[in-house]
């Protein structure tokens, strides 16, 4: 299962989007990129999903360059409420979709 | 969306004591789930891959004997701390993806079940 790295922490302002890198130099032909978003005392929660280029939800962006060894999660006019983890993922969906988890980005959001 | 269940979400027994945690998936099947614990300020640290009709796949250093997985249906897969030491408090947390939807679906996770051993 490909490695991901991730800043271990980012601050920010409410109002203002947020772009959150992942580095995964090993990722797999068959590998799938997935967010995920943590608060404290929860399980996480699906945030967005992608292979390659650009996918967008109601929530998020996900960039994923040609290369596909890394991945940009972008929050559009974060909120306190967004002050959470946010875990990247890499993983192949034919596997059984086990999912290995790293550090993640604890994200802060301050007024 | 897909939804999965834990049960409990917060359990306090003494040591030595036996404890079973639910993880549901509510309106899909899930043939694989999966079971992660988490220290605080840490990580999400996979144990195990439970296997429905078949034993559960357990990652390295996890005891299969202190932690027995049971998925018998297709909708439950349990977890029974035994002997539950306060080292083993922890936050546990399940997850599942539908399979019976288009391909490439996530995981879903559940909420957690916070165990505390006195």
């Amino acid at each position: 299962l490909a490695k991901t790295t991730q800043p271990i922490s980012m601050d920010s302002y409410e109002g203002q989007e947020v772009n959150i890198t992942c580095s995964h130099n090993n990722i797999a032909t068959n590998d799938y990129i997935t967010w995920y978003q943590q608060f404290p005392s929860q399980g996480p929660r699906f945030i967005i999903q992608g292979y390659k280029t650009k996918v967008t939800n109601e929530v998020a962006s996900l960039f994923i360059p040609a290369d596909r060894k890394s991945s940009t999660l972008s929050l559009p006019r974060v909120s306190l409420s967004d002050t959470a983890v946010y875990y990247c993922l890499v993983g192949a969906i034919d596997q059984g979709g086990k999912l290995i988890f790293g550090q993640g980005t604890e994200l802060s959001v301050k007024p | 969306g897909a939804v999965v269940s834990q049960h409990p979400s917060w359990v306090i027994c003494k040591s030595g004591t036996s404890v079973k945690i639910e993880c549901r998936s509510l309106d899909f099947q899930a043939t694989t789930m999966f079971w992660y614990r988490q220290f605080p300020k840490q990580s999400l640290m996979l144990m195990a891959t439970s296997n429905e009709g078949s034993k559960a796949t357990y990652e390295q250093g996890v005891e299969k004997d202190k932690f027995l997985i049971n998925h018998a249906s297709l909708t439950l897969s349990t977890l029974t701390v035994t002997s539950a030491h306060p080292e083993d408090s922890s936050f546990y947390i399940c997850s599942a993806r539908d399979v019976g939807r288009e391909e490439n679906q996530p995981q879903h996770f559940g909420d957690g079940t916070r165990l505390s051993i006195l």
